[in-house]
């Protein structure tokens, strides 16, 4: 059974940095493409960073490229995100989750962990 | 960015209805679509996935179908755990985007 666990979110004041961790288990981490998908209470989801099996295609959402950086540790079964100069518009439930394939595009997310609170705030 | 507009916003139905959520397109998106549900206190699970492919386990009352842009989610023999916000997304371009959510009262 496939299982993602997120973990780095708490309170973090506007202009610090952040980075969240997904521990991945029960499938083949390497074969997959990975995702980040970040959700507002009471909002839609939004699809944040993605990341391909191999790490040649990475994609970013327009309102945090520069800011930032998906990577993968695909030996520890593992996906980061570094976030830095956050504001308080990143503030939301950061969930991981697991591609249908290797590529980042033409996919879908087909299990998500539970996700790991990040508040900006002063 | 490739825009989903989806809807209803809001639907009530009744135990055994038949109901259906659309969500268009901006632009073509071929059918990389999908269609997720989720509980209140829960991550999105997907539903359905290259617009018509039912995701393994996921009972056979969901539908998915397309004509053009136009996406639509059929959900047959409502019974009241189908109670959930429904989102459509769009995997053809990078980035990836939702549709607002149809909140489903049962």
């Amino acid at each position: 059974e496939v299982h993602l666990v997120e973990s780095g979110g708490g309170l973090i004041q506007p202009g610090r940095s952040l980075r969240l961790s997904c521990a991945a288990s029960g499938f083949a981490f390497d074969e997959y493409a990975m995702h980040w998908v970040r959700q507002v209470p009471g909002k839609g989801p939004e699809w944040v960073a993605g990341i391909s099996w191999n790490t040649y295609s990475i994609g970013y959402a327009d309102s945090v490229r520069g800011r930032i950086t998906i990577s993968r540790d695909n030996a520890k079964n593992s996906l980061f995100l570094q976030m830095n100069r956050l504001t308080s518009e990143d503030s939301a439930l950061y969930y991981c989750a697991k591609g249908g394939g290797t590529a980042v595009a033409y996919s879908y997310f087909d299990s998500w962990g539970q996700g790991t609170l990040v508040t900006v705030s002063s | 960015d490739i825009q989903m507009t989806q809807s209803p916003s809001s639907l009530s139905a009744f135990v055994g209805d038949r109901v259906s959520i659309t969500c268009r397109a901006s632009q073509n998106i071929d059918h990389y679509l999908n269609w997720y549900h989720q509980k209140p206190g829960q991550a999105p699970k997907l539903l359905i996935y290259g617009a018509s492919t039912l995701q393994r386990g996921v009972p056979s009352k969901f539908s998915g179908s397309v004509s053009g842009t136009d996406f639509t989610l059929t959900i047959i023999n409502l019974q009241p755990e189908d109670s959930a916000t429904y989102y459509c997304e769009q995997t053809f371009s990078t980035p990836q985007t939702f549709g607002q959510g149809t909140k489903l009262e049962i």
